[in-house]
């Protein structure tokens, strides 16, 4: 089945304590994506990747790391995790940037106190 | 990017149709109308889009004005399962390096009653 996974689902933290958050899909897509969702805010676009090794900003991106190692992995790295990146985390990909359609992960909810 | 305006909320009966109006009179020549919905506790999943035509698929119908000023998602017979949030937006695929990025506004709850 074609899919975009998330680990874990679901995951409370500390202040400062390092974590990630893994992506992967299984559709040989070129582009991933990570979102975060806020109440009020909408979804918005944390970092993109358009291939291996290809990584980029989106509109929010401070805080946070990525990297593209492998065309089906995305992990989204948070070095020292804040509270005010509690959030639920959204995982997307498609076979290009320019695709109509874009697959989204389960998302993952994350708490950090 | 240009704007979309959507009702915060509709309401619809389960096995009747359903039209969610969009608003985009900013829209450009070049973008591209997406409808993405957000079903409780789960991701974006991508609806329908168009350009100029009416468009069908498995899921919807997509209505586009003339003017393409505005659009309606058209969802001929309501389920439960329809019940989601509904975003409208607009994309230009060949716009630089914000061609992947989706953004979604508060887009339109709907309630479907059995």
């Amino acid at each position: 089945e074609a899919q975009v996974t998330q680990n874990p689902r679901y995951l409370i933290t500390v202040t400062g304590k390092k974590l990630t958050v893994t992506c992967s899909q299984n559709m040989n897509h070129e582009y991933m994506s990570w979102y975060r969702q806020d109440p009020g805010l909408g979804l918005r676009q944390i970092y993109y990747s358009m291939n291996v090794e290809v990584t980029d900003k989106g509109d929010v991106p401070e805080g946070y790391k990525v990297s593209r190692k492998e065309k089906r992995n995305f992990p989204l790295i948070l070095e020292s995790p804040s509270p005010n990146q509690t959030s639920l985390y959204f995982c997307a990909s498609s076979f290009s940037r320019g695709s109509y359609e874009q697959y989204f992960g389960p998302g993952t909810r994350l708490t950090v106190t | 990017d240009a704007k979309t305006t959507q009702p915060n909320s509709m309401e619809s009966n389960e096995e009747e149709p359903v039209h969610l109006p969009c608003n985009h009179s900013t829209i450009s020549g070049t973008d591209y109308i997406h409808w993405y919905r957000q079903l409780p506790s789960q991701g974006p999943e991508y609806v329908i889009h168009g350009l100029t035509s009416n468009v069908n698929n498995r899921m919807a119908s997509l209505a586009i004005a003339e003017d393409r000023k505005s659009s309606t998602l058209i969802l001929h017979r309501a389920t439960l399962r329809d019940a989601a949030v509904y975003y409208c937006i607009l994309r230009d695929p060949d716009r630089g390096s914000t061609l992947g990025r989706l953004y979604f506004g508060r887009g339109t709850q709907l309630t479907v009653w059995p």
